[in-house]
This record gives structure tokens, C-alpha cells and sequence, in this order.
């Protein structure tokens, strides 16, 4: 059974940084793009970033780019999302993802975590 | 950037048939993927590649592609199909390649 477990959320002062992990198991972690999603309070969902199976393409939505940077551990099958100069809008509950494809490109997310939140207040 | 619109709502009767569309310029072009998200859970993929149902989905979920507009049809809607929808296609025209619809809450009545 997939299973996708994020951690790391907490609360954090606008400006600061906090880390995110999300544990796999029951798959090949290491043959699989993974996926970072958010929602805000009462809002949608929001695609953050991808990281292809190799580690070596990395694609990051727009609001984030330059200031998350998303890693992996193949050995370890964890996903990682670094989060600097968070700002009140990143506040949501995130998601980790798996995608369908080792390149997480033309794909669609097949198993999802409980998601971790993230606060940004001051 | 590539922008999908979905209705915020639409209400069914136990039993029923509910539609949820899901527009895009050329959609058709694209594979479109749909989740369901119930009230405090994660998104579960319900349709993959317009119309391809995961294995533990019900037959009563089908989706479709066609023209700008796609179309995700829940038969024999039951109560624990009350939830959120949203539509999903990748699109590497922008830099946002996971594009998401704004959703559409199914009320059952």
C-alpha cells in the first residue's frame, strides 16, 4: 500500500524558514516524480513544485520560485521542500504527491498525503 | 498561463446523475485528470487521461473530453460522494505544468 506521510509544518514568523518531509512507502521511491501541492484556508489547490526521479529537473510554480527549493533522498525515500522567506500568503496545508512518471512531466498525481500545515503569522 | 474553469457548485439528488465541466482553451488536446477531495481529506484521483478509472474506483465515476470543454460525470451519485472536484492537466506553455481547476463542490440533497 502507497503510503505518503508529510511533516515539518508548524508556526512561523513572516520572514522565516521552515523545512517539510514527506516519507514513502510501498512503491519505488526512487522511480517516481513527486509532487508538492498547497491549499490555503478555504481555497483550492495549488501546485507548488516537482522534482523528477533523478533529482536532477526541478520545476517550481511562479509564487515560489527562488525561495523553496525541493530535494530528495532516494536511500531514504523522502521528498523535501525548503521554505525560505515565507511571507503570510504561503500559509496552507501542504501536500506531498506522487506523479505517474519518473519525469513528473505530461503526468497526474496517483497517491496523495495527509498533507502538513504551514502558518505564517506574526 | 493555461486557465481551467469549473463551476463552484452543483447540487444532485441521491441516485441522480451529476456533471461537472471543466473548460479549457483546446482542452481536448490535452489529457485531463480529475480529483475528489472530501471535506478535511487529501485529494484522491478519480479519473486519469479523460477517462481511465484508478482500480478501487466506481463505475458510477466517468469522465470525458471533447472541444474546450471536459466532463466528469458521477452516476448514481450516493452521499459519500459529496466533495470537492477539481479538474488537472499538465501544460508546458507557462511555468505553472501542473494547472488546476478551481473546483466544484458537489451537495448531495
Amino acid at each position: 500500500e502507497v503510503q505518503l506521510s508529510g511533516s515539518g509544518g508548524g508556526l512561523v514568523q513572516p520572514g522565516g524558514s521552515l523545512r517539510l518531509s514527506c516519507a514513502a512507502s510501498g512503491f519505488t521511491f526512487g522511480s517516481y516524480a513527486m509532487t508538492w501541492v498547497r491549499q490555503a484556508p478555504g481555497r483550492g489547490l495549488e501546485w507548488v513544485s516537482t522534482l523528477s526521479a533523478d533529482g536532477r529537473s526541478t520545476y517550481y510554480a511562479a509564487s515560489v520560485n527562488g525561495r523553496f527549493d525541493i530535494s530528495r533522498n532516494n536511500y531514504r525515500s523522502t521528498l523535501y521542500l525548503q521554505m525560505n522567506r515565507l511571507t503570510v500568503e504561503d500559509t496552507a496545508l501542504y501536500f506531498c504527491a506522487k506523479d505517474d512518471t519518473d519525469s513528473g512531466l505530461d503526468s497526474h498525481l496517483d497517491y496523495w498525503g495527509r498533507g502538513t500545515l504551514v502558518t505564517v503569522s506574526s | 498561463s493555461y486557465v481551467l474553469t469549473q463551476p463552484p457548485s452543483v447540487s444532485v439528488a441521491p441516485g441522480k446523475t451529476a456533471k461537472i465541466t471543466c473548460a479549457g482553451d483546446k482542452i481536448a488536446s490535452k489529457s485531463v485528470h480529475w480529483y475528489q477531495q472530501r471535506p478535511g481529506q487529501a485529494p484522491v484521483l478519480v479519473i486519469f487521461d479523460d477517462f481511465d478509472r484508478p482500480s478501487g474506483i466506481p463505475e458510477r465515476f466517468s469522465g470525458s473530453n471533447s472541444g474546450n470543454t471536459a466532463t466528469l460525470t458521477i452516476r448514481g451519485v450516493e452521499a459519500g460522494d459529496e466533495a470537492d472536484y477539481y479538474c488537472q492537466v499538465w501544460d508546458s506553455s507557462s511555468g505553472q505544468i501542473y494547472v488546476f481547476g478551481s473546483g466544484t463542490r458537489v451537495t448531495v440533497l
